[in-house]
């Protein structure tokens, strides 16, 4: 299996401060992305990077991408309390067509 | 509306009894799959579809069995439900390999 893993499990912070999960994996990836999960709900795409890009934002997220390492940063900003949940990775496979997800980082953001 | 909707959203039932769950989208994509989640780990493929006339197992397949009815419709039966497929199951969508779209799950009990 190509799941990801995110490193770490379980993070948890004040609000305000800046929030950094990681993930890795282990074949050459088409395009990762990140998904965020709400206790039992289902999963909410948060952004997209392909292959061929490093860094990538979308409002108060940060995503890079190394593929010489393997590894993707997902940097949430000025955390608020509202961004408690699951984070999720995921990769496309290079010539494969579906996404493999990680294990999850759960972040708690304490107000 | 939702855009992908899974009925039941919640359902409690005895070992050997058939079970089927439903999902419906109003995105108009073409590929749609399930997903289990069980507690503190990653969501992982069970069958996928890119067509009406398509269907693929993905990694944990054994013990379900999917249907496409339409290209908005897609179902996952259990024959004869046994205890360990006791889990979350998310229904998704998705454009070719971009971003999926999930339903709000199904949680599935069985004793």
């Amino acid at each position: 299996s190509q799941q990801g893993e995110e490193d770490p499990q379980a993070l948890s912070i004040q609000e305000g401060e800046n929030a950094t999960m990681n993930c890795s994996y282990k074949t050459s990836i088409n395009n990762l992305q990140w998904y965020r999960q709400n206790s039992g709900r289902g999963l909410v795409h948060l952004i997209l990077i392909r292959s061929n890009e490093r860094e990538k934002h979308s409002g108060r997220l940060r995503v890079t991408l190394d593929t010489s390492k393997k590894s993707s940063s997902l940097l949430i900003t000025a955390s608020r309390a509202a961004d408690t949940a699951s984070y999720f990775c995921a990769t496309v496979k290079t010539g494969a067509n579906n996404l493999f997800f990680g294990t999850g980082t759960r972040l708690t953001v304490i107000p | 509306d939702a855009d992908v909707t899974q009925t039941p959203r919640n359902r409690i039932t005895k070992t050997g009894k058939r079970i089927m769950l439903e999902c419906s989208q109003t995105k108009g994509h073409d590929r749609m799959y399930w997903y289990r989640q069980d507690p503190g780990l990653g969501l992982r493929l069970i069958y996928y579809s890119f067509d009406v006339k398509d269907i693929n197992k993905g990694e944990i397949s054994d013990g379900y069995s999917v249907s496409r009815q339409a290209q908005a419709k897609f179902s996952l039966s259990l024959e004869s439900a046994i205890p360990n497929q006791t889990a979350l199951y998310f229904c998704a969508t998705s454009d070719r390999e971009r971003e999926q779209f999930f339903g709000p799950g199904t949680r599935l009990t069985v004793l």
